[in-house]
Formats: C-alpha cells, sequence, structure tokens
C-alpha cells in the first residue's frame, strides 16, 4: 500500500487568485493522477502526471488553467489557477500500487 | 467514452441489513476496484476485482467482466458503512486511469 499526504486539507479561497496543493507519497511513484469531485458528484480525472515529462490532460482541462508539477518520484503539485465558484470541489491524488489505487485525503476548496 | 453505471443512487438501511450495490460498464475494462468514500472525502479501496469473487469481511464484491457488471454485497450493516460507494474501472491499456462509476449514497440508521 502507499501513505498519501495531502495538503492542504481544505482552504477558502477568493476568487481570482490560486491555489497550490502538494501530494507527497511514501514511496517513488512513476505516476501521480490529480482527481476532482465536483460537489455531490463523482471523481473525474483531471491529468496525469509523470515525473521529467509534461503532464497528460484530460479532455476539459487544460494546463493554463491546472498546472501541474512533478519534480521527482515522490511528489506532485497541482495548482487551481484563477479561480471563480465553480472550481469548488474536493481535488485528490492518486497513485497505483501493484494492483490497486490509493488516495490522498483530497483538498475541500471553496471558492468565494 | 465507456459509461459507468451504479444502482441504486441511494439507499438507507436499518442496521443490520443486507444490500447488493451494482455497477455496470459499457465496455471492456482491465480492470475494476470499489471504493468507499466516508462522510470526511476520504476514499478507502474495498476491492480489486476485474473477474470473480472476492470476500473481506462483512464485505464481498463479484464481478463478471463478460456481462460487464459487478456487485457489492454488505452483509449486517453498521452505521459506520454509511457514506458513498464507488466502482471504478480501467479500460485496457488504459495507462492506469481509472473511470469512477456515478456512485451509491448509503446511509445506515439505528
Amino acid at each position: 500500500s502507499a501513505v498519501i499526504s495531502q495538503k492542504p486539507s481544505r482552504d477558502i479561497c477568493q476568487r481570482g487568485t490560486s491555489l497550490t496543493i502538494q501530494c507527497q507519497v511514501d514511496s517513488q511513484v512513476t505516476m501521480m493522477f490529480w482527481y476532482r469531485q465536483q460537489p455531490g458528484q463523482s471523481l473525474t480525472l483531471i491529468a496525469t502526471a509523470n515525473q521529467g515529462s509534461e503532464a497528460t490532460y484530460e479532455s476539459g482541462f487544460v494546463i493554463d488553467k491546472f498546472p501541474i508539477s512533478r519534480p521527482n518520484l515522490t511528489f506532485s503539485t497541482l495548482t487551481v489557477s484563477n479561480m471563480s465558484p465553480e472550481d469548488s470541489s474536493i481535488y485528490l491524488c492518486s497513485v497505483v500500487g501493484v494492483t490497486e489505487a490509493f488516495f490522498g485525503q483530497g483538498t475541500r476548496l471553496t471558492v468565494v | 467514452g465507456i459509461q459507468v453505471e451504479q444502482s441504486p443512487p441511494d439507499l438507507i438501511l436499518q442496521e443490520g441489513a443486507n444490500s447488493t450495490l451494482r455497477c455496470n460498464f459499457s465496455d471492456s475494462v482491465n480492470n475494476l476496484q470499489w471504493f468507499h468514500q466516508n462522510p470526511w472525502g476520504q476514499l478507502i479501496n474495498l476491492f480489486y476485482i476485474p473477474s470473480g469473487t472476492k470476500q473481506n469481511g462483512r464485505l464481498s464484491a463479484t464481478t463478471v467482466a463478460t456481462e460487464r457488471y459487478s456487485l457489492l454485497y454488505i452483509s449486517s450493516s453498521q452505521t459506520t458503512d454509511s457514506g458513498v460507494y464507488f466502482c471504478a474501472v480501467e479500460l485496457t491499456g488504459g495507462g492506469n486511469k481509472l473511470t469512477f462509476g456515478t456512485g451509491t449514497q448509503l446511509k445506515v440508521e439505528l
């Protein structure tokens, strides 16, 4: 299994500002995944973060809005840029072990 | 893209009751997992079950890949079972990317 620490656990931000979410894993992993969960909804994959290369974004998500860094094999950040109330969601990072996926505790973001 | 539908969307149980949650998916998948999201938002992996049947305590799961569905059984439910249950699938060649189902919101009452 993997232990994932995510910070901050929650935040309330003003519209137009940016928030950077950090994800730290207790072991080296090739890929890290960022998901978004809008209120009352399921999880949607934002992007896959690979060490040493640009992140790969899913349809509907762009780098200018959600820039991602992956400086090493145990750490990644996701920035939510120029926030609006529609960005209010839980953001989760994830890694995959041998077979199973593991998730951080999530960052609950409220944009006012 | 692949569609992953779960039923029922909402479920209320009395403590001690049993229940079955269903996950239907529209395409062949490489793997299927079940998760429980507790009221604080934490996602816990319950089962990795691309096919066959597994049991873990009061929970068990069955996936029939050829018919594109999976079932999660909860027996003798407890209030701590409350939360949202998600199935998630990975397409063949999907690079470990998961597509989540619509979820089942479960509330277990005393």
